[in-house]
């Protein structure tokens, strides 16, 4: 089992532009998170994903959207980029059954805004 | 709001001395605490929760409700702790799942 897999690995994008982001979930998970984790900063949350509906919000504006499809994967959609979505964007999967199961964590992918 | 302290940004210790990584947090009711790691150009990984009460690569953290601490320690350290520390937080409530970390903790161990 190959875990959490993100991709890309690395994106660069000019200010304006739209980005997606994909992740692929642990067998048996059935739940994403995504985190935005600036430089020297711990990740934050940004939202959650069960069901193909957006469970939990984070205080991100709603250039920051995302989606969940029937095979569990996700995407994160951002518009408009700002400099300052420049970070590392991390996928995290947990089995929704059985609450405080601990999120296992992807590679990330690192967005670079030019 | 939650909230999650970790107030070292970099612990410098020499093997075989002890380590501990503070974290403290704010939090109304009762969360669950975890200890995630991250080793040189690896994923996040969890190192321990709190209910599992359990010593991981020989680490372990108590919570202390009154003064809202989740230390990590570790008595002898070992090289291959050099690594970045993140405490994180996960509410109890309709917003489980929605983890709160502090900024992490980089710990260097020096022969």
């Amino acid at each position: 089992d190959a875990g959490v897999t993100q991709s890309p690995t690395h994106l660069i994008k000019t200010r304006g532009q739209q980005v997606t982001l994909r992740c692929s979930p642990k067998s048996g998970h059935d739940t994403v998170s995504w985190y935005q984790q600036a430089l020297g900063q711990g990740p934050q949350f940004i939202f959650q994903y069960y069901e193909e509906e957006e469970r939990q919000r984070g205080n991100f504006p709603d250039r920051f959207s995302g989606h969940q499809f029937p095979n569990y994967s996700s995407e994160l959609n951002v518009n408009a980029l700002l400099l300052g979505d420049s970070a590392l964007y991390l996928c995290a999967s947990s089995p929704w059954a059985g609450a405080n199961q601990p999120q296992h964590f992807g590679d990330g992918t690192r967005l670079s805004i030019l | 709001a939650q909230r999650v302290t970790q107030p070292e940004k970099l612990l410098s210790v020499f093997k075989g001395a002890p380590v501990e990584l503070k974290c403290n947090y704010s939090y109304s009711g009762s969360p669950e605490l975890f200890w995630y790691v991250q080793y040189s150009r690896q994923r996040l990984q969890l190192l321990l929760r709190h209910i599992s009460r359990e010593s991981i690569k020989g680490f372990t953290a108590d919570l202390n409700k009154g003064e809202t601490s989740f230390h990590l320690k570790k008595p002898f350290a070992q090289e291959e702790d050099s690594a970045m520390y993140y405490c994180a937080l996960n509410p109890r409530t309709d917003s489980w799942g929605k983890l709160q970390f502090g900024a992490g903790t980089q710990v260097v161990v020096t022969p």
